[in-house]
């Protein structure tokens, strides 16, 4: 199984402040058939499902602002909200879709310092 | 926009089975590749099983190979995952979810969107 590993576990960033999270697969994510990697960042609120960011690594979701942004290849990947909003207070998880198991890392939970 | 509508809470006792439905109302569940996710309070996502259209059968996460069914009635559009041999450790949010574009047909990687959640409680 591929194992998806974040960091850190918490994040505190004051508002409109630069935030920061790191996701690393135990073996590349990078499909040379499509040149993409299978990576997947969600964004979970309190009482709620997860919701999709950033997919195929840094492709933005529908909707999403262009706050976040999603960058990495291979093996590193890093989610990035460029200016920290009240609303984005949550928990983030990246996923590897490459091969079944589908895994999640731990994720990071970011709060307003 | 494609809503997944799971039944309501649970409550059930250790040994015991639990079995949650997943509805995508106005879409046929001949094609939907429905996959199940839970999430222990406070704690995080963690993928259980599903089908996998590439080979053309339901894929389970090794921990719950021995315990987990999932099936679907397509003549009501309704999906299930069952969970027998409850412990504690079961008490959970049961998520469905799909990673079937609805849109355009084809199966994307990532799982968008989701069920509410469902919760169930293993309590003695």
């Amino acid at each position: 199984d591929i194992v998806m590993t974040q960091s850190p576990d918490t994040l505190a960033v004051s508002l409109g402040e630069r935030a920061t999270i790191s996701c690393r697969s135990s073996q590349s994510i990078f499909h040379s058939s499509n040149n993409k990697n299978f990576l997947v960042w969600y964004q979970q609120k309190p009482g709620q499902p997860p919701k999709v960011l950033i997919y195929w690594a840094s492709t933005r979701g529908s909707g999403v602002p262009d706050r976040f942004s999603g960058s990495g290849s291979g093996t590193d990947f890093t989610l990035t909200i460029s200016s920290l909003q009240a609303e984005d207070v949550a928990v983030y998880y990246c996923q590897q879709f490459y091969s079944a198991p589908r895994t999640f890392g731990g994720g990071t939970k970011v709060e307003i310092k | 926009q494609v809503q997944l509508v799971q039944s309501g809470a649970e409550v059930k006792k250790p040994g015991a089975s639990a079995k949650v439905s997943c509805k995508v109302p106005g879409y046929s569940l001949t094609e939907v590749s429905m996959h199940w996710v839970r999430q222990v309070p406070g704690k995080g996502l963690e993928w259980m099983g599903g089908f996998d259209p590439e080979h053309g059968k339901t894929i389970f996460a090794q921990k719950f190979q021995d315990r987990l069914t999932v099936t679907a009635d397509t003549s009501i559009d309704t999906a299930y995952m069952e969970l027998s041999s409850l412990t504690f450790d079961d008490t959970a949010v049961y998520y469905c979810t799909t990673n079937y574009d609805f849109l355009t047909g084809y199966y994307l990687g990532w799982f968008d969107p989701w069920g509410q959640g469902t919760l169930l409680t293993v309590s003695s």
